[in-house]
Order: C-alpha cells, then sequence, then structure tokens
C-alpha cells in the first residue's frame, strides 16, 4: 500500500513550456486534490475531483487543467509555464464525508520555472 | 466562508520544555479540524482530527488539542518537546459539504524550532 504518490519529485521548466503531473493513489477514494504551497502561504486548492471524470475548480485555478480519467490519477497540467508557477505541489485523496474527510497527502513535486 | 488564523509564525522551545502552537478558526459550519506537520522537504503528514467527538483530541508523537467552541481555538500542545518535532505544523479547518467532498481551508503555518 504506497497511498498517495507523485511524479515527477523535482522538474525544471522554461517559461512557455508544458508539463503534466501525475497523482497515484491506491486507498480507492473519491476525492482528489491537487494544491499549490508558497513560502508564507499555507497550501491552496487548485483544483479538485469528486470521482472519476470529473473536477471543479480550486481558489487558484488560473493557468492549470487537470483530468480524472481513471479514480485512481489525477493529473495536473501546465500548459504554457510561468515564473509564478514556481512552487511546491502537492496531491491528496479522501473517501469524502460522511465516511472519512480526512485528506492524505502525497510527498510533493518540486517546480521551478526559468 | 471559513478561516483559520495561526497565531504565530515561529514558536522556539528548548528541548524537554512544552510545547504550545495556537489556531483560532471560523466556520459557518460545524467544523472538522486537523493539525498537519511537515518535516523539512517532505509532505503533510496527520497529527490528529476533532470530527464532533471528543474535545480533547489525542494525537501521533505525544500531541494534543483541544476544540474550544466558546473561543474558536483548536490549539496544539505537547508536554515535552523533542529535537524530532522540529518542523512546520497547520491547523486546518474543514468545510464539510453535503455531496460528499470537503475543501481544507489552511492556515499560514507555524514553524516550531527546538534547541538543545
Amino acid at each position: 500500500n504506497a497511498g498517495v504518490t507523485q511524479t515527477p519529485k523535482f522538474r525544471v521548466l522554461k517559461t512557455g513550456q508544458s508539463m503534466t503531473l501525475l497523482c497515484a493513489q491506491d486507498m480507492n477514494h473519491e476525492y482528489m486534490y491537487w494544491y499549490r504551497q508558497d513560502p508564507g502561504m499555507g497550501l491552496r486548492l487548485i483544483h479538485y475531483s469528486v470521482g472519476e471524470g470529473t473536477t471543479a475548480k480550486g481558489e487558484v485555478p488560473d493557468g492549470y487543467n487537470v483530468s480524472r480519467l481513471k479514480k485512481q490519477n489525477f493529473l495536473l497540467g501546465l500548459e504554457s509555464a510561468a515564473p509564478s508557477q514556481t512552487s511546491v505541489y502537492f496531491c491528496a485523496s479522501s473517501p469524502g464525508f460522511p465516511n472519512d474527510e480526512t485528506q492524505y497527502f502525497g510527498p510533493g513535486t518540486r517546480l521551478l520555472v526559468l | 466562508a471559513q478561516s483559520v488564523t495561526q497565531l504565530d509564525s515561529h514558536v522556539s522551545v528548548s528541548e524537554g520544555t512544552p510545547v504550545l502552537l495556537r489556531c483560532n478558526y471560523s466556520s459557518s459550519y460545524s467544523p472538522s479540524l486537523f493539525w498537519y506537520v511537515q518535516h523539512p522537504n517532505k509532505g503533510l503528514q496527520l497529527l490528529l482530527k476533532y470530527t464532533s467527538a471528543a474535545t480533547l483530541v489525542k494525537g501521533i508523537n505525544g500531541f494534543e488539542a483541544e476544540f474550544k467552541k466558546s473561543e474558536t481555538s483548536f490549539h496544539l500542545t505537547k508536554p515535552s518537546a523533542h529535537m524530532s518535532d522540529a518542523a512546520e505544523y497547520f491547523c486546518v479547518v474543514s468545510d464539510k459539504r453535503d455531496s460528499g467532498y470537503s475543501t481544507l481551508t489552511f492556515g499560514k503555518g507555524t514553524m516550531l524550532l527546538v534547541s538543545p
């Protein structure tokens, strides 16, 4: 049982390049989330999914797209990276209320956009 | 709308002395509250959670927190700090939705420094 895994762990991009971050969970959770963490800001929600085939916008969705084609995977895409997207990205999953609303986090992806 | 305020950005203690990390919240619902810990260059690990059962919640590694509705607080404590407790701590409030998912609102974090 690996929990929540994220690929890659670290990436450097040039402005304008695109990339996809992969999140995978093996806990059969319905709900999945993408956050970004910036110094002094805590974590902010980018997008989330309440089930396979569904996605919704969070607090800071601009410049990102997501897809949830399979229940266990949640992809975060940057179509044209900008320096403002330099951050640490965390994925999380949750069984959902009322069963368990706790969110379980992956180890993070550090992204540097030059 | 919900919000979380962590009252101290940094807390410094000596090893073996008590730890107090303060958190106030606001929520329109009956909230669930969490404390997460993040060690350097690591992901977030759940310390403990309050979900409307006992108001004193015990977590891992000797931490506990008390939910005080009248004070809208959820402070984190530990009787005796250990060097391995040095990390960043996040207080989090959950906005429960009828549809089954919850949106977490994070505090900005408190960095705990432990000196020998």
